[in-house]
């Protein structure tokens, strides 16, 4: 069985300000982590993805995170925010189950970014 | 990477009638998912539409409820069958190329029940 926990539903930030989003994940098995975007009335768009390799992964428009085995975390990180950011993140676990790869989608956390 | 298009992008459907949502994709995918995602909500995986055969459903959805077709390897069908105003969500269509790991997106399709 597999779980994903973002620890916080709204984020407020200034922009030019880092942005930090907090994801915790459970797996029974090697998992691989995803961040995805989804912009008002708009379609999820990856950012970014961990898949065992660099255990720091970047993706775009500037977005990055780390995977910490240790800690059980993957949390989504940008040195400085931009309006554009504003948008709804949603980190993600696959993990093989059953014998198939099953994503588990985290509750979402909301961004905003105050001029 | 994969290009998702859904068909229609919005709805208002009357209780009781259904609505056949399309998902096509820009190139031959390994796996095609539908999700639901229910107003303020994160998105839940209603089944895996798999080509030449039934889908697989996931707990808590029935093909009766949720009839799916995927008759090629670049396009499915999900309908909603009997809609309820509690069948208001966006339902999202997602593919994949090899063992279902990275999947990409359709725009959704936005279902208002009255």
């Amino acid at each position: 069985a597999q779980s994903v926990t973002q620890l916080d539903s709204h984020v407020s930030v200034s922009e030019g300000t880092p942005v930090l989003l907090r994801c915790n994940y459970s797996s029974s098995y090697s998992p691989s982590l995803f961040w995805y975007v989804q912009h008002p009335n708009k379609g999820l768009q990856l950012l970014l993805k961990y898949t065992s390799a660099a255990t720091l992964v970047k993706g775009i428009n500037g977005f990055e995170a780390e995977f910490k085995k240790s800690e059980t975390s993957f949390h989504l990180t940008k040195p400085s925010a931009h309006m554009s950011d504003a948008a709804e993140y949603f980190c993600v676990v696959s993990a093989l189950d059953t014998g198939r790869r099953a994503l588990t989608f985290g509750s979402g956390t909301r961004l905003q970014v105050q001029p | 990477s994969a290009v998702i298009s859904q068909k229609p992008s919005r709805d208002i459907c009357q209780r009781g009638t259904s609505l056949t949502i399309q998902c096509q994709v820009d190139s031959q995918v390994t796996m095609m998912f539908w999700y639901r995602q229910q107003p303020g909500q994160s998105l839940t995986l209603i089944a895996t539409a798999n080509q030449g055969s039934e889908a697989t459903y996931e707990s808590g959805f029935v093909i009766d409820k949720f009839p799916i077709s995927r008759p090629n390897l670049t396009f499915s069908t999900l309908t909603v069958s009997n809609l309820s105003p509690e069948d208001s969500s966006i339902y999202l269509c997602s593919a994949a190329k090899t063992g279902g790991e990275t999947q990409y997106f359709g725009p959704g399709t936005r279902l208002l029940v009255l």
